[in-house]
């Protein structure tokens, strides 16, 4: 299985902070990485798909980017419905896996 | 607008079979070309995909699970059903389907999720 590793695993900002979160492929998945946020008791919504293209209805603050094993999840002007964990996905090969999540927290 | 809602029992003891059905509104089972997914969430963890299906082809199952999971579709309910045999506590997590919206490219992106279904394994 291809391992997916996200970092920090938490991260305290304030709103209206730039925050980027950083995820690892095992190995070289091309630009086959979507991105999630999960608020607490929800499922989790799709956010970025194929590295760097907005799902619609996502707003633009967020931006993803990278290809073969290091990607990035920015969020540009932090607002109070972002704070949420979460998760990078490779859907280059199956089993398609997800990273640890990274848990975003108000400082 | 497309919506997933799972069902199915809470609570599952041991060794028992454990059946999700999810039901799709808004859109129907056979239109599009999406793979129909099973994915799960132990609490206080992360994300694992169960398995897909297409509406017409084969299904695929996570490795770890291919021995003791099976996932179907009723066209005629415009439901997508799972069943995974032989729980164990380690089974105990938040089960969610959703649709696979790249199956063209080979599968893997998610863009409509149900709620979710809490199942308990325990006796």
């Amino acid at each position: 299985d291809i391992q997916m590793t996200q970092s920090p695993s938490s991260l305290s900002a304030s709103v209206g902070d730039r925050v980027t979160i950083t995820c690892r492929a095992s190995q070289g998945i091309s630009k086959y990485l979507n991105w999630y946020q999960q608020r607490p008791g929800s499922a989790p919504t799709l956010l970025i798909y194929a590295a760097s293209s907005l799902q619609s209805g996502v707003p633009s603050r967020f931006s993803g980017s990278g290809s073969g094993t290091h990607f990035t999840l920015t969020i540009s002007s932090l607002q109070p419905e972002d704070f949420a964990t979460y998760y990078c996905q490779q859907s280059y090969g199956t089993p398609q896996t997800f990273g640890q999540g990274t848990k975003l927290e108000i400082k | 607008q497309v919506q997933l809602q799972e069902s199915g029992p809470g609570l599952v003891k041991p060794s028992q079979t454990l059946s999700l059905t999810c039901t799709i509104s808004g859109g129907s089972i056979s239109g599009g070309d999406y793979y129909w997914t099973w994915i799960r969430q132990p609490p206080g963890k992360g994300l694992e995909w169960i398995g897909h299906i297409p509406y017409s082809g084969n299904s695929d199952y996570h490795p770890s699970l291919k021995s003791r999971v099976l996932i179907s579709v009723d066209s005629t309910k415009n439901q997508f059903s799972m069943r995974l045999t032989s729980v164990t506590a380690a089974d105990t997590a938040v089960y969610y389907c959703a649709r696979d919206t790249s199956i063209l490219a080979g599968g893997g992106t998610f863009d409509v999720w149900g709620q979710g279904k809490m199942v308990i394994v325990s006796s």
